[in-house]
């Protein structure tokens, strides 16, 4: 059963700092892998979307990597805001399904 | 980018009656639709899977007799909780794949369901 991690559980970073949030899965055979912002109390919105095919993915401040082999994916978030602030969730699809980590939640502080 | 709505955005009912969720896609075809449940602070967990037509694949530990699935649209899914407890209280969210995309699920907004 495909197990998503999410390293770490908390951040809090002063406005304007770059960040990392980690995204590790056990079963690398995956189709995509999404990350995605989620504001309390509020469904989720779509940032990037890797497939398995490709390496990385880039919006605006925003750069996601994929390491299928090592079961790896980063996101990248260059000069932080307070509006970033949120919860941070990666999931990986395989076959029919998509399962979630727990996320990483987000304080930007101004 | 595809929109994903669903109905109502929150609810509060008594413990024992019956509360149904609506999840449409509203400017595409979703062959797939997807039902997770998320508790405060946790992740969000796959309930269950439904295809257009189909009878819903439930994961391992969801009661197929309580989470009643039903998807007899390609642009409409509905759960409905039966016999609801307090401990379903939860942010219930659906997602819908397009046909035959890359796989792209796009979500809903959710709903709170509050059983008192």
């Amino acid at each position: 059963k495909q197990e998503v991690t999410q390293i770490p559980a908390a951040l809090s970073v002063p406005e304007g700092e770059n960040l990392v949030l980690n995204c590790s899965f056990t079963d690398s055979a995956i189709y995509n892998l999404q990350w995605f912002r989620q504001d309390p109390g509020k469904g989720l919105t779509s940032l990037l979307l890797i497939q398995s095919s490709q390496r990385e993915q880039t919006s605006g401040r925003l750069n996601a990597s994929l390491d299928k082999s090592s079961g790896r994916s980063t996101l990248y978030i260059a000069a932080s805001q307070p509006g970033d602030s949120a919860t941070y969730l990666c999931a990986v699809r395989k076959n029919n399904d998509m399962r979630f980590g727990a996320g990483t939640r987000l304080t930007v502080k101004p | 980018g595809a929109v994903v709505s669903q109905h109502p955005s929150r609810v509060i009912c008594k413990s024992g009656t019956s509360v149904k969720i609506e999840c449409r896609s509203l400017d595409f075809q979703a062959t797939t639709m997807f039902w997770y449940r998320q508790f405060p602070k946790q992740s969000l967990m796959l309930m269950a899977t439904s295809n257009e037509g189909s009878k819903a694949t439930y994961e391992q530990g969801v009661e197929k007799d309580k989470f009643l699935i039903n998807h007899a649209s390609l642009t409409l899914s509905t759960l409905t909780v039966t016999s609801a407890h307090p401990e379903d209280s939860s942010f219930y969210i659906c997602s819908a794949r397009w046909r035959g995309t890359s796989g792209e699920q796009f979500f809903g907004p959710g709903t709170r369901l509050t059983v008192l």
